[in-house]
């Protein structure tokens, strides 16, 4: 059973456009939502996360956007620049710890001109 | 600012083979994680640690083993390597589980011939 559901697995924006990428999950002990981005030959790293306490959290052109009620929630790129094509997982996990984070599938973004 | 290592970046196995990948963390994280990439699969746990001396099985643990005899160190052993052990491996830590940033290695390419 796949916990967290991650669409679309690829994606094309063009410079300057709104990258829209969405994440549902099953499990409703869940209360830590991060973003992590992963560039070509590297390890991913942290982009943002959000708790369940608010329903959006914004970090310069990066916002999730999260909705409990339907279990969802979302990340979007303003102003897509070509230097932000890359893969883009979402996660979960509960804060309370001793559970390791649970990953979707990934979103690979390309940014084009 | 080592971070995260993995020891090797590349490696090509026979089947059969046995190898041991080698993770280590220089920034004193209770947590390591062992998790393998493939196309279209995201991220799936294989291994897990909460503590030096501990490990927890992941959501694909089969014909992986793993030990955390020092809290720097992670080590993953394939025994007997087969060609659907073929992937990227990458390791990650963090200070607590769960509900922190994890810190992830630049990952093993590992082949089975």
């Amino acid at each position: 059973q796949q916990q967290v559901k991650q669409s679309p697995q690829s994606l094309i924006v063009q410079k300057g456009g709104i990258s829209i990428i969405n994440c549902a999950y099953e499990n409703t002990a869940f209360d830590y939502f991060p973003w992590y981005q992963q560039f070509p030959g590297k390890g991913p790293a942290l982009l943002i996360a959000i708790r369940p306490d608010v329903s959006e959290k914004k970090e310069g052109r990066f916002t999730i956007s999260f909705n409990k009620s339907a279990k969802q929630f979302s990340l979007h790129i303003m102003d897509s620049q070509p230097g932000d094509s890359a893969t883009y997982f979402c996660a979960a996990s509960k804060d309370s710890g001793n559970t390791p984070l649970v990953f979707g599938k990934g979103t690979r973004l390309s940014v084009i001109a | 600012n080592a971070g995260v290592t993995q020891t090797p970046k590349f490696r090509v196995l026979k089947t059969g083979q046995s190898m041991t990948l080698l993770c280590a963390q220089d920034m004193n994280h209770e947590y390591m994680y062992w998790y393998r990439q493939d196309p279209g699969m995201g991220l799936r746990l294989i291994h897990y640690s909460v503590g030096e001396g501990t490990t927890a099985k992941g959501e694909v643990p089969d014909g992986y083993n793993v030990s955390r005899l020092k809290k720097q160190n992670f080590l993953l052993g394939l025994e007997s390597a087969a060609p659907s052990q073929t992937s990227v491996y990458f390791c990650a830590s963090e200070p607590t589980g769960g509900n922190t940033e994890a810190f992830f290695g630049q990952g093993t390419r590992l082949t089975v011939v």
